[in-house]
């Protein structure tokens, strides 16, 4: 019983290098969402996904891309890391998203230098 | 812009006793709320939600309740335990996306 699952738990990175956070749920959950969560702050919405092919963007979309090319997998893409992203980012997932709680993995910690 | 608040950053309780951790919402189309827990190190998880029709909803050893006219959501937990020592989040959907809007968190310390 996997529900959500990311990958890498840790990782540190050096300003402007690029790297992809993965997301992978096995409950064939349609709505998919990267969050990130700052100290002492709530979480802030960065991209979402409605269904396979479907993407948008959040609050906080800057510096980041999504694709969405199968129901189960949501990566998440650094597309040139400034000290700015440093954060613990969450993937979640949901039925419909609408009226869904919406189920979230442990969360990727990323350390820009 | 409209956002979703808490009233009190840290909540400090004795084991046993009831907690009561308020939040406040500005979004009077929000048709669905959700509370999480979030444990250190760990992704927030669903405790309960409740939907804008209702006003109380009940768990297990946790209640929720929701006054719309004062735009108020308060989750209640019962003879609180160690366990339940955590961050403790309100959110709501703000759009027929389904997207999700936060407030900050309190912060709650079961005491023995």
């Amino acid at each position: 019983n996997a529900g959500v699952t990311q990958t890498p738990k840790f990782q540190v990175l050096k300003t402007g290098q690029s790297m992809t956070l993965q997301c992978a749920q096995d409950m064939n959950h349609e709505y998919m969402s990267w969050y990130r969560q700052d100290p002492g702050m709530g979480l802030r919405l960065i991209h979402y996904s409605v269904g396979a092919g479907i993407t948008d963007q959040g609050e906080v979309p800057n510096g980041y891309n999504v694709s969405r090319s199968t129901t189960e997998d949501f990566p998440l893409r650094l597309l040139s890391a400034a000290p700015s992203q440093t954060s613990v980012y969450f993937c979640a997932s949901s039925y419909s998203g609408v009226n869904q709680p919406q189920h979230f993995g442990d969360g990727t910690r990323l350390s820009i230098l | 812009g409209e956002s979703v608040g808490l009233h009190l950053p840290t909540l400090s309780v004795q084991e046993g006793d009831n907690s009561i951790i308020n939040c406040a919402y500005s979004n009077s189309a929000s048709d669905y709320f959700i509370w999480y827990k979030q444990e250190s190190g760990k992704g927030p998880q669903f405790i309960i939600d409740i939907r804008s029709n209702m006003d109380k909803r009940q768990g297990q050893r946790v209640t929720v309740l929701l006054n719309k006219t004062v735009k108020h959501l308060s989750l209640q937990i019962a003879a609180t335990q160690p366990g339940d020592s955590a961050v403790y989040f309100c959110a709501e959907i703000t759009d027929s996306w389904g997207k999700l809007q936060f407030g900050a968190g309190t912060q709650v310390v079961v005491t023995p």
